[in-house]
């Protein structure tokens, strides 16, 4: 069974870079799956941040894109997230998550327990 | 990009209630059309995929249907451990806009 568990800093200032990372266990982050990073604001709804494949292919929310660069570390069996310039408005819960595909579309099967960023000065 | 909304926003509800979820797209996503299930302090649990799939594990008594771009959650036998907040997601993914969760639905006790 395939776990997941993210880690990282849970306070930051303004202007600083969040960098977490997930470690995956009980499978490989080296086949046909996508990663992906989902936050929760507290007391708020699920927003997608961005996904990779394993080969490296990589995609974001378009309105974090500029800041958000999502990473993947095969030997250490890792999925990173960076995001610059962070403000109040990126405290959140971090969720690192496994994309399974089903046919052609994407599902979140599998979760890590989430990590809380908050951000202040 | 799509967005997705949700009736109701919350329901209360006793157990053995028949519990319905509706969740409607600003735009055609085909069967992309996936629900989730989270209780407070957890992460997100998938339920139901491409808009009927029952995810292994996941109790018959939950199921889903479309009609156009309004999908339906529904729980036919509302349990102790249903109580909780669900979450619709499109994955009709676009480049200019990616995946989108609509807002929740929370369920608890009446």
């Amino acid at each position: 069974q395939v776990h997941l568990q993210e880690s990282g800093p849970g306070l930051l200032k303004p202007s600083e870079t969040l960098s977490l990372t997930c470690a995956v266990s009980g499978g490989s982050i080296d086949t046909t799956y996508w990663w992906t990073w989902v936050r929760q604001p507290p007391g708020k709804g699920l927003e997608w941040i961005g996904e990779i494949f394993h080969a490296g292919n990589t995609n974001y929310r378009p309105s974090l894109r500029s800041r958000v660069v999502i990473s993947l570390d095969k030997s250490k069996s890792q999925i990173s997230l960076t995001v610059i310039s962070v403000t109040a408005a990126d405290t959140a819960v971090y969720y690192c998550a496994r994309v399974r595909l089903e046919k052609s579309a994407k599902v979140f099967d599998h979760w890590g327990q989430g990590i809380l960023v908050t951000v202040s000065s | 990009d799509v967005q997705m909304t949700q009736s109701p926003s919350s329901v209360s509800a006793s157990i053995g209630d028949r519990v319905t979820v509706t969740c409607r797209a600003s735009q055609v996503i085909a069967d992309y059309l996936n629900w989730y299930q989270q209780k407070p302090g957890k992460a997100p649990k998938l339920l139901i995929y491409s808009v009927s799939n029952l995810e292994s594990g996941v109790p018959s008594r939950f199921s889903g249907s479309r009609s156009g771009t309004d999908f339906t959650l529904t729980i036919s036998s509302l349990q102790p451990e249903d109580f909780a907040t669900y979450y619709c997601q499109q994955s009709y993914y676009t480049p200019g806009g990616g995946f989108t969760f609509g807002p929740g639905t929370r369920v608890d006790i009446k």
